[in-house]
């Protein structure tokens, strides 16, 4: 079983509407979470980190479920610059070493 | 901005070839990294390091090793490269510990013939 696991996509979203998806993790100790994103053949970028309150950022909203082990991510009133992968990324020792979702794939429509 | 350098964007080598991929970061970060990323399995960890001279085996460093000589620069090599080696290499670098951002540089495509 993979440690952090993603549903692949892709999310088929129509300009302006809101998509919502989540990422679950397997380690019950892990202690960092975030949400990167990775556009076609380019390196990964961090989107947001993710609080144990739940975050915002702008149109993005990220919550954690620990009980459920779980994060996720809400993108409201999507524009098209926001087709991308993202990529669920999750801390597991105190050292803080990363296991990386394989992502989820976005598409944003006209 | 921090900036991460991976030498080559494409490279071709042939099965049992010595393979070096270089990478450079400028921000002084302490913390370096480099992962594989394959189609379905996500980013994974082959090695890292904390500190000059110093190196930690990630999750899949069988074939592999790496050197980190300066702060700036962690190499990452292909003893005799095989085929099951052709894969996305990212490089990435940190400063500090579990709640830093990373930075990646653009990557290395690798196909192994």
């Amino acid at each position: 079983r993979k440690e952090v696991e993603q549903d692949p996509g892709p999310f088929n979203v129509p300009e302006g509407a809101t998509v919502a998806f989540n990422c679950t993790y397997s380690n019950s100790a892990s202690q960092s979470f975030f949400w990167y994103r990775q556009d076609c053949r380019k390196e990964p970028k961090l989107l947001m980190s993710v609080y144990s309150s739940g975050n915002e950022d702008g149109r993005f909203t990220a919550q954690l479920n620990r009980a459920s082990q779980y994060i996720s991510l809400l993108i409201r009133d999507s524009k098209l610059s926001d087709s991308a992968t993202y990529l669920c990324v999750v801390g597991t020792d105190s050292w803080g070493k990363l296991q990386f979702g394989a992502g989820t794939q976005v598409v944003v429509t006209p | 901005d921090v900036k991460v350098t991976q030498s080559s964007r494409y490279l071709v080598k042939r099965t049992g070839e010595k393979v070096f991929l270089e990478c450079v970061q400028d921000m002084d970060h302490e913390n370096m990294f480099w992962y594989r990323q394959d189609p379905g399995l996500g980013l994974r960890l082959i090695y890292f390091s904390y500190d000059v001279k110093m190196k930690e085996k990630g999750d899949i460093p069988e074939g592999y090793s790496v050197s980190r000589e300066k702060k700036e620069r962690f190499s990452l090599i292909l003893e005799s490269a095989s085929t099951n080696q052709t894969s996305m290499y990212l490089c990435a670098s940190r400063q500090g510990g579990t709640n830093e951002k990373l930075f990646f540089g653009s990557g290395t495509q690798l196909s192994v013939l």
